[in-house]
C-alpha cells in the first residue's frame, strides 16, 4: 500500500548531538513533502517544507530536510539538538492527485537529554 | 497561538453516543481538514470541506460526517460512537490551494470514549 515511512520510532540524544530522522514515501510522480513538529501539549507546526527546486531546504530552528528523489526520501536534519527539540516529528506527503491531503507517518519521538 | 480554535479540548462519551465537535479557522483561511491521531500515531485524513462542501474524504465510515458554515468554521460529527473512535482529533485550515501555504492546525480535540 502507498504509505509514509518513518522507521525510528522513538530517539534518545544527548544535547549538541547531531540529529537524523528518516522519512520514505511510496508515491510515484511529483510529491509535496512536509515536516511537522509537535511539542508536548501543543500543536502540530510545520518546520518545512518541500515542493520543487533545491532538495535542501532549510526551515525553522535549524532544521534542514533533503529530498532525494531516487531513494523516495525526505529526511530530516539538525547539526547539534537542544533539550528545547524534545518533541514528536512527522513527515507528511501531499501525493499526486491527492489535493490538499496530508498523509502522516506514523510520528519519531525525539528526547535530548540535557 | 495556533490560530485555529478547537473546542472542547476534552470530552469523554459513552458507546453509542453521538458527538460534535467544533472548529473555527484562521483568520483568513476557508479551507478546514479534519485528522484523527489515535495515540501513537500520525493523523489520519478524514475529509475536507471548501465552500460549505466536503471535497474529500479519507477512509472513515459514514458515522463520521462534517459541515462547514458561511463564516468557514466547522463541525465534525461522529455518530454511534466505538471505542475505537477515542483519539486527538485534528482540525486544520488552510487556504484553497492549501499545500502552497501549508496548513494550521488546532490544538485539539481530546474524544475519549467508555
Amino acid at each position: 500500500a502507498q504509505s509514509v515511512s518513518q522507521h525510528n520510532h522513538h530517539v534518545i540524544l544527548s544535547e549538541a548531538a547531531s540529529l537524523e530522522l528518516g522519512c520514505n514515501y511510496s508515491y510515484g510522480g511529483t510529491v509535496n513533502l512536509f515536516w511537522y513538529v509537535q511539542y508536548p501539549g501543543q500543536h502540530l507546526q510545520l518546520l518545512l517544507k518541500y515542493f520543487s527546486g533545491d532538495p535542501l531546504v532549510k526551515g525553522i530552528k535549524g532544521f534542514e530536510a533533503e529530498f532525494i528523489k531516487s531513494k523516495f526520501s525526505f529526511n530530516l536534519r539538525k547539526p547539534s539538538v537542544q533539550w528545547s527539540d524534545t518533541a514528536e516529528y512527522f513527515c507528511a506527503v501531499i501525493a499526486p492527485g491527492a489535493t490538499n491531503k496530508l498523509i502522516f507517518g506514523t510520528g519519531t519521538l525525539l528526547a535530548v537529554q540535557p | 497561538d495556533a490560530g485555529v480554535t478547537q473546542s472542547p479540548t476534552h470530552l469523554i462519551k459513552t458507546r453509542g453516543q453521538q458527538v460534535t465537535l467544533r472548529c473555527s479557522p484562521k483568520s483568513g483561511h476557508d479551507t478546514v481538514s479534519w485528522y484523527q491521531q489515535a495515540l501513537g500515531q500520525g493523523p489520519q485524513f478524514i475529509f475536507q470541506y471548501y465552500e460549505e462542501e466536503e471535497r474529500q474524504r479519507g477512509n472513515f465510515p459514514d458515522r463520521f460526517s462534517g459541515h462547514q458554515f458561511p463564516n468557514y468554521s466547522s463541525e465534525l460529527n461522529v455518530n454511534a460512537l466505538l471505542l475505537g473512535d477515542s483519539a486527538l482529533y485534528l482540525c486544520a485550515s488552510s487556504l484553497p490551494q492549501g499545500s502552497s501555504g501549508g496548513y494550521t492546525f488546532g490544538s485539539g480535540t481530546r474524544l475519549t470514549v467508555v
